[in-house]
């Protein structure tokens, strides 16, 4: 699986949004992007993912540029439960276990 | 159930003992995961299951470790002989289908076990 880079940490101000980047410059054509989060003393939670194409669901929208290198978790809201490591991972579909990195720890303050 | 239940939520033991560390995924999940996190670090993966089988056992870090899985549901992790750097949180996850790509993965809250 490719190898992705994410800042170490990030601010945002409660109710702006959050925008987290990650780069995969190494991604192959068979990988998808995945966004996990974990809460302090909690198990990671499933975000969100995608292959080339924009996503959006209920908790964030993902932004993967056209040559697929980089890609940006986008939280349009940020709320103080936000505060999380936010893990970006590149894997293809039919691989069968989740490679963390370290992530980007994300600070909401008040 | 509703979610990944791990048991117990906490686990002191003393070191040279032998630790069993419970998962019951969510129904109908045919896959399934255990990671560990130490202190301050990421996640390390330890093993996985497509039903009863472990196609995977790369992670485990020593022949202390081992798990199983019967009926295709519950998981045990069984870590024998502990030493101290076996303190960590135990996570388990699981998937509706073998990579976990279609809605990704459920984890429990895992099980932090401190070996004294």
């Amino acid at each position: 699986d490719a190898k992705t880079t994410q800042p170490p940490s990030m601010d945002c101000a409660e109710g702006r949004a959050a925008n987290l980047p990650c780069n995969h410059s190494t991604i192959s054509g068979n990988e998808y992007v995945y966004w996990y989060r974990q809460i302090h003393s909690q198990g990671p939670q499933y975000i969100i993912h995608g292959l080339k194409n924009n996503e959006t669901n209920e908790m964030a929208s993902l932004i993967i540029t056209e040559d697929r290198k980089s890609s940006t978790l986008i939280l349009p809201h940020a709320t103080l439960r936000d505060t999380a490591v936010y893990y970006c991972i590149v894997r293809a579909y039919n691989t069968d276990k989740l490679i963390f990195g370290t992530g980007t720890r994300l600070q909401v303050f008040p | 159930g509703a979610g990944v239940s791990q048991s117990p939520s906490n686990k002191v033991t003393e070191k040279g003992k032998d630790v069993e560390l419970r998962c019951d995924p969510i129904s109908g999940h045919t896959a399934l995961y255990w990671y560990r996190q130490s202190l301050g670090q990421g996640l390390e993966f330890l093993i996985y299951f497509q039903g009863n089988s472990a196609p995977d056992k790369s992670g485990l870090p020593s022949d202390r470790f081992s798990a199983e899985r019967t009926g295709g549901s519950v998981s045990t992790l069984t870590i024998q002989r502990t030493q101290q750097e076996d303190s960590a949180v135990y996570l388990c996850a699981s998937s509706l289908d073998r990579t976990g790509a279609l809605n990704g993965y459920t984890f429990g809250s895992g099980t932090r076990l401190t070996v004294v």
